[in-house]
């Protein structure tokens, strides 16, 4: 049981790049989630799910898209990189008893991000 | 507004003597209520978590936690720490926005288990 996977550990772009942060979980799990990590900051919501074909923004959506077209799948998108964009990047995911509260997250290991 | 705070950004204790990580939290209605746990270079792993009954909530690795309504409390404790116990925690909210719970996690607190 991998749990949730994120891809890849580490990426370097340049201003203005554009790449996509993979995520999958294999725990059939309907609430998905993107958090960034800054120093001194703590972890901030950037995107959210709730189920395939689900998506809402969170604390820090700007510069950021992301779909849902299967249960595993949640990827996050950087448009145009910007160096404020730097940061590490977690995705997780529980189940749906989340929405009532109850189910604690599974976290990725992160994928840290620089922008030059 | 919905919100949690940790105090303090670092805690220093010796290995033996008891550790507390303080949380305290601002929601409407009963609040859910999350400790993480964050090694290096790794993800959050749950630790432990209140959603009723007991305020003293007991966790994984020997971890409990003490949940105050009254002080809108929630800090996290231990009787005698241990080195590998050194890692960043978090306290985490939940609160109902748009029909869903959304977390909110509080800065984040590094403690340091001295030998």
């Amino acid at each position: 049981n991998a749990g949730v996977t994120q891809t890849p550990k580490f990426q370097v772009l340049k201003t203005g790049q554009s790449m996509t942060l993979q995520c999958a979980q294999d725990m059939n799990h309907e609430y998905m989630s993107w958090y960034r990590q800054d120093p001194g900051m703590g972890l901030r919501l950037i995107h959210y799910s709730v189920g395939a074909g689900i998506t809402d923004q969170g604390e820090v959506p700007n510069g950021y898209n992301v779909s849902r077209s299967t249960t595993e799948d949640f990827p996050l998108r950087l448009l145009s990189a910007a160096p404020s964009q730097t940061s590490v990047y977690f995705c997780a995911s529980s189940y749906r008893d989340w929405v009532r509260g109850n189910s604690p997250l599974h976290f990725g290991n992160g994928t840290r991000l620089t922008v030059t | 507004a919905q919100s949690v705070a940790q105090p303090e950004d670092q805690v220093n204790v010796a290995e033996g003597n008891p550790l507390t990580v303080k949380c305290t939290y601002s929601v409407s209605g009963n609040p859910y209520l999350f400790w993480y746990v964050q090694y290096p270079n790794r993800g959050l792993q749950f630790l432990l978590k209140y959603i009723t009954g007991d305020n003293l909530v007991k966790g994984s690795y020997g971890f409990e936690a003490e949940f105050n309504k009254s002080q809108t409390s929630f800090h996290l404790k231990k009787p005698s720490a241990l080195v590998s116990d050194s890692a960043l925690y978090f306290c985490a909210v939940s609160f109902l926005a748009g029909g869903s719970y959304i977390p909110t996690f509080g800065r984040g607190t590094s403690l340091i288990v001295h030998p």
